[in-house]
């Protein structure tokens, strides 16, 4: 399997345009993750889906943020509009699991990140 | 409140030796608890992941434990490595809520 996939790896925008980042989870993957990185602030969970329906989304910052998992194999985290204060990386990750109990199916894969730049 | 606190910030040793990385939590009730290792530029990668009843788990070098009663846990890591310079995030789930709380990361860098 190719892992977790993130699109694009970078992205530069202007303040104030939309920002549309894409994820597909591994194949067979019950549960998907999309978290933000700073300096500052480190790593903070954003949203999550179960079987692609949002479970919890109190990590989203505000509601310039939106998620949406069309299907099992697609994800994308929407800012719109983009402030320079939304700079970090952002991670998608995905688990067999449709839990977060501890056992071996919960260990989440985290794609590769998506560096997003706001201007 | 629930936290994790991890230490220290920023460890340097040489190839060859074994360190140990701090983690403190206050979160409860508590589920498990997770370390990753993170490379520069790249996701966070599994390490282990502890529930209540286990206190140590490997994963080659890599050895976590957890004492749930202190709310303490530690990776030891032997022999270190070049390839062991990273960032180890400790991350803890609180139950019944699946909440996930992280650490802020402590920086290892392992020099020849």
């Amino acid at each position: 399997d190719a892992g977790v996939i993130q699109s694009p790896r970078h992205e530069v925008t202007e303040m104030g345009q939309e920002v549309t980042l894409r994820c597909k989870p591994i194949s067979g993957h019950n549960s998907l993750f999309w978290y933000r990185q700073t300096m500052m602030r480190g790593l903070e969970l954003l949203i999550y889906f179960n079987n692609n329906v949002p479970i919890d989304d109190s990590g989203m910052p505000e509601d310039r943020f939106s998620a949406k998992m069309p299907n099992a194999s697609f994800s994308t985290l929407k800012i719109q509009p983009s402030e320079p204060r939304d700079s970090a990386v952002y991670f998608c990750a995905s688990t067999e699991s449709l839990g977060l109990a501890g056992g071996p199916a919960d260990t989440q894969y985290f794609g590769p990140g998506t560096r997003l730049t706001v201007l | 409140k629930n936290q994790v606190e991890q230490s220290p910030q920023s460890l340097i040793i040489l190839e060859g030796k074994n360190c140990t990385l701090q983690c403190n939590y206050t979160v409860s009730p508590f589920s498990n608890l997770r370390w990753y290792k993170q490379d520069t530029g790249r996701g966070p990668v599994s390490l282990t992941i502890m529930t209540f009843s286990e206190n140590t788990k490997s994963n080659g070098r890599y050895t976590a434990t957890l004492d749930a009663d202190t709310k303490q846990s530690s990776l030891h890591i032997t022999a270190s490595q070049l390839s062991d310079s990273a960032s180890y995030i400790c991350v803890v789930s609180a139950a019944e809520t699946d909440k996930l709380i992280f650490g802020t990361g402590t920086r290892l860098q392992v020099f020849p």
